[in-house]
């Protein structure tokens, strides 16, 4: 996961507030995403960006806003917590750290608990 | 649509056993596949791809050979130490334009000293 960094990397929250997870790449890359990791449903894309300002839903969207103003950072908004999105969060990045265009490469993640 | 499809865990193995563990997978076109590695605490990490039918993936002692006939890409290994005990995910994309990787629910893999 080198030049992918995730923040934080820790947090617990109350039902009903904001938070904002932010992953930022040094590399330059136009694509990135937004996983959710659960127990039983392995990786789900929540949202992703192919460049600034363009994002488009992935298949468990609702519950989250994201935005991309710059190219090395990509935010993921839970507007009001609930307790069905504590989970682990992950950023990736599309494109070479040494390979292919179409390998995706991850951040160390973001444990979220909602309480 | 495209799927993929890979062997539920965990699988519990002594050291230096053998390794196989299956992945299966529903495609239009022509896919890459991949398995990803996550250790504990950790992110996902790439392991190995194929791009092509007939293609071997390998790395770290691993392999994975693309067999577009039976549509699959078994990951093995030939002697497993406790070191590679760790969740392993199959993966696709449908073609090489694709935005999207469609990933294998995971397979959790411990080996016994």
């Amino acid at each position: 996961d080198a030049g992918i960094t995730q923040s934080p990397r820790h947090k617990v929250t109350e039902t009903g507030t904001p938070v904002t997870l932010r992953c930022h790449q040094t590399e330059n890359h136009r694509y990135m995403y937004w996983y959710r990791q659960d127990p039983g449903h392995g990786l789900r894309l929540i949202h992703y960006s192919y460049g600034v300002k363009d994002t488009d839903k992935g298949e468990v969207s609702d519950g989250y806003s994201v935005s991309r103003s710059k190219t090395e950072d990509f935010l993921l908004t839970l507007e009001s917590a609930t307790s069905s999105q504590t989970s682990v969060y992950f950023c990736a990045i599309r494109g070479a750290l040494g390979g292919a265009i179409n390998e995706q490469y991850f951040g160390p993640g973001t444990r979220l608990t909602v309480t | 649509g495209n799927s993929v499809t890979q062997m539920e865990g965990p699988v519990t193995l002594s050291e230096e056993a053998f390794l196989t563990i299956n992945c299966t997978y529903t495609a239009t076109g022509y896919p890459s596949l991949f398995w990803y590695v996550q250790y504990p605490g950790e992110g996902l990490q790439l392991l190995l791809k194929a791009t092509k039918a007939d293609d071997k993936g390998s790395n770290k002692g691993f392999e994975a050979t693309y067999r577009k006939e039976t549509t699959s890409f078994h990951l093995e290994k030939g002697s497993v130490q406790v070191s590679d005990s760790a969740v392993y995910f199959c993966a696709l994309t449908p073609t090489n334009r694709d935005d999207k990787i469609i990933f294998g629910k995971g397979t959790r893999l411990h080996i016994l000293p």
